[in-house]
């Protein structure tokens, strides 16, 4: 079974500071991980992926998570945030190839302020 | 590219009533396609895989009657809740996946309102 668990509801930050959005997962397999953003009346977009490449993923608008198996986390991160980055992240793990099913975790809402 | 829109945004229906929801893949054809629910505050849950030309998937839980499911085209998917109830109001989300590819692209969402 797979399972991610994102460890913050809520964070909060100002701008220009960084960003650490955390998550663990569980798979009895090697996984593939995704960071989703939703802003409200949009759809999810996809941030960056982990499939079993190299451990260091950077994504889109500044954003980077890295694997590390050992502590099964995929923390997103981000060196100084934007007001635009405000908005739900989901931290996605999945099996690896084909249609396989996408497990959300609960979400954190990322808060800016100026 | 691959934009996914979804029809309505919004509805509010009476209960008892059906409702119907439109998924369209609007410059790729989608060979799948899911169906998410996500309730407030909440992350999303699948409901259900649907294929272009066979019968939908469903997630255990799910009643394969009263959410149906319909992909009858590479760009069309539409998701049906009959006889609504107030516990059905939620915010449904699509997906889509493009021929050749395992990328699921979101739709923008509908907020369902059942009064």
């Amino acid at each position: 079974a797979q399972s991610v668990t994102q460890l913050d509801s809520h964070v909060s930050v100002s701008e220009g500071t960084p960003v650490l959005l955390r998550c663990n997962y569980s798979s009895s397999y090697s996984p593939s991980l995704f960071w989703y953003v939703q802003h409200p009346n949009k759809g999810l977009q996809l941030l960056l992926k982990y499939t079993s490449a190299a451990t260091l993923v950077k994504g889109i608008n500044g954003f980077e998570a890295e694997f590390k198996k050992s502590e099964t986390s995929f923390h997103l991160t981000k060196p100084s945030a934007h007001m635009s980055d405000a908005a739900e992240y989901f931290c996605v793990v999945s099996k690896p190839g084909g249609y396989n099913k996408l497990i959300f975790g609960a979400g954190t809402r990322l808060a800016v302020h100026p | 590219g691959a934009v996914v829109s979804q029809h309505p945004s919004w509805v509010i229906c009476k209960s008892g009533t059906s409702v119907k929801i439109e998924c369209r893949s609007l410059d790729f054809q989608a060979t799948t396609m899911f169906w998410y629910r996500q309730f407030p505050k909440q992350s999303l849950m699948l409901m259900a895989t649907s294929n272009e030309g066979s019968k939908a998937t469903y997630e255990q839980g799910v009643e394969k009657d009263k959410f149906l499911i319909n992909h009858a085209s590479l760009t069309l998917s539409t998701l049906t809740v009959t006889s609504a109830h107030p516990e059905d109001s939620s915010f449904y989300i699509c997906s889509a996946t493009p021929v050749g590819s395992y990328e699921q692209y979101f739709g923008p969402g509908t907020r369902l309102t059942v009064t």
